[in-house]
C-alpha cells in the first residue's frame, strides 16, 4: 500500500537558516510527487510537483524538491527561510498509470516554526 | 487567480442531523475531490469524483457520505446522520486533467456536538 512518511513532526529553524524537510514515501512505481504547505487557518497551497524529468524541481516561493529513486525521497529545501514561512508542510503522493484517480496520500505533515 | 471556494468556512451541528458542505471548483476543471482532516492528524482522501461519477473512495466514504455535482458548478458533500468523530476539516479540491495537481479549497470546519 502506499505510504508517505515525514519524520520530523516540528522543526525550528532561525531565520536565515535553511531548511530541510525530509519526505519518505512507499510505492510500487514512481508515483506523482507534491509538497503543499498550509498556514494556519488556510487551505492547502501547492509549492512544488514532480512528475518525470529533472529529480531538482523549483517551486514557489523559493523553495525546491530533490526526488531520488534510490532513497525513495523527496525532500523540501529552502536556503534561507524567511519568518513568514513558518506554517505546516504536507509531503504527497499520487498513483500513475490506470490507477490513478487522482487520489494523494498526505504525509503526517511537519511543523515550520521560524525563530527571530 | 481562479481558486476553489468553500461555503459555510464553519459549520457547527448536532449529532444525527444532516449537513450539506459546497464547493465551487475552478472553472475548466474536471476531477473534483474531498479530504478531511481531523485535528492533530494528517489529510485523509474521501472520494475523487469524474464525469459525473464516483471514480475512487476510500473506507471512510460510507453510505453516510454522498457527493453530487447539482448544477455544473458546485460540488457538494453531504453527511446524512452526523457523529460526533465526523468533526473535522473537510477541504474540496479540484483539477485540470488528468494525472495533475489538485488544487485546494481553504476548508470547512465542520463542527458536531
Amino acid at each position: 500500500a502506499q505510504s508517505v512518511t515525514q519524520p520530523d513532526i516540528h522543526i525550528t529553524v532561525s531565520e536565515g537558516a535553511s531548511l530541510e524537510l525530509r519526505c519518505n514515501y512507499s510505492y510500487g512505481a514512481t508515483p506523482y510527487l507534491f509538497w503543499y504547505v498550509q498556514s494556519p487557518g488556510q487551505g492547502l497551497q501547492l509549492l512544488l510537483k514532480y512528475f518525470s524529468g529533472d529529480t531538482l524541481v523549483q517551486g514557489i516561493k523559493g523553495f525546491e524538491a530533490e526526488f531520488k529513486r534510490s532513497q525513495s525521497s523527496f525532500n523540501l529545501r529552502k536556503p534561507s527561510v524567511h519568518w513568514s514561512d513558518a506554517a505546516e508542510y504536507f509531503c504527497a503522493v499520487g498513483a500513475r498509470g490506470s490507477s490513478n484517480t487522482g487520489k494523494l496520500i498526505f504525509g503526517q505533515g511537519t511543523t515550520l516554526q521560524v525563530k527571530p | 487567480e481562479p481558486e476553489v471556494t468553500q461555503t459555510p468556512s464553519h459549520q457547527v451541528t448536532q449529532m444525527g442531523q444532516e449537513v450539506i458542505l459546497r464547493c465551487v471548483p475552478i472553472s475548466n476543471h474536471l476531477y473534483f475531490y474531498w479530504y478531511r482532516q481531523i485535528l492533530g492528524q494528517k489529510v485523509e482522501f474521501l472520494v475523487s469524483f469524474y464525469n459525473n461519477e464516483i471514480s475512487e473512495k476510500s473506507e471512510i466514504f460510507d453510505d453516510q457520505f454522498s457527493v453530487e455535482r447539482p448544477d455544473g458548478s458546485n460540488f457538494t458533500l453531504k453527511i446524512r446522520s452526523t457523529k460526533l468523530e465526523d468533526s473535522a476539516m473537510y477541504f474540496c479540491a479540484s483539477g485540470p486533467e488528468f494525472n495533475t495537481e489538485a488544487f485546494f479549497g481553504q476548508g470547512t470546519r465542520l463542527t458536531v456536538v
